[in-house]
């Protein structure tokens, strides 16, 4: 199955610091790549899809300002979470589209 | 609106007792079914995906059956080690690239 990582796995930032989060295919060109979020206890929520060279579209309610996705390449897809706040503490989780739909090991997100 | 719900929300089974997870969906158009295991902090394995009403797949103690309405995961005589949430998802069929609808999981916990 494909091969996905993210970087860093968790980081903790103080509130209205910018974070970036790197989620590479390692095995496979992804022209498209999911990211979502997952709050404790809860299930995963899809936020935006991203294709490498356009921009990307957001889910409703998901500030495109706030979470900046860039897919510069078809190997890396990265997202930029802008002035973090305590409320975008979460597990941030990448996928790669394709047929059974892998997920990458996920970033844990913690915003003092 | 695309909606999936999973039951029961937990689960707490002895070694060896076999038992039935469900997940029952309502979506304009399926795609595809996808389950997968998680384990505490980390991403989603991915277990199986269904395309088609009668549709059957197997690993190891796991299967997983579809029908028009719904799917669900059998799990024949569970270990320990098969304790995680499991999580059903759909995507729907559209003219792109989708991401997936998830229900809230299964927490299932095998005692030895």
């Amino acid at each position: 199955g494909a091969v996905v990582s993210q970087h860093p796995s968790w980081v903790i930032c103080k509130s209205g610091t910018s974070v970036k989060i790197e989620c590479r295919s390692l095995d496979f060109q992804a022209t498209t790549m999911f990211w979502y979020r997952q709050f404790p206890k809860q299930s995963l929520m899809l936020m935006a899809t991203s294709n490498e060279g356009s921009k990307a579209t957001y889910e409703q309610g998901v500030e495109k300002d706030k979470f900046l996705i860039n897919h510069a390449s078809l190997t890396l897809s990265t997202l930029t979470v802008t002035s973090a706040h305590p409320e975008d503490s979460s597990f941030y989780i990448c996928s790669p589209l394709g047929n059974e739909q892998f997920f990458g090991p996920g970033t844990r997100l913690t915003v003092l | 609106e695309d909606q999936v719900t999973q039951s029961p929300e937990a689960l707490r089974l002895q070694e060896g007792e076999s038992s039935s997870l469900n997940c029952s969906y309502t979506v304009s158009g399926l795609r595809g079914l996808f389950w997968y295991r998680q384990d505490p902090g980390k991403g989603p394995e991915f277990l199986f995906t269904l395309y088609s009403a009668g549709e059957e797949k197997e690993k190891e103690r796991l299967k997983a059956t579809l029908t028009k309405k719904e799917s669900f995961l059998h799990i024949t005589a569970p270990k320990p080690e098969d304790s995680a949430t499991y999580l059903c998802a759909v995507q729907v069929s559209g003219g792109g690239a989708d991401g997936l609808t998830f229900g809230k999981g299964t927490h299932l916990i095998i005692q030895p």
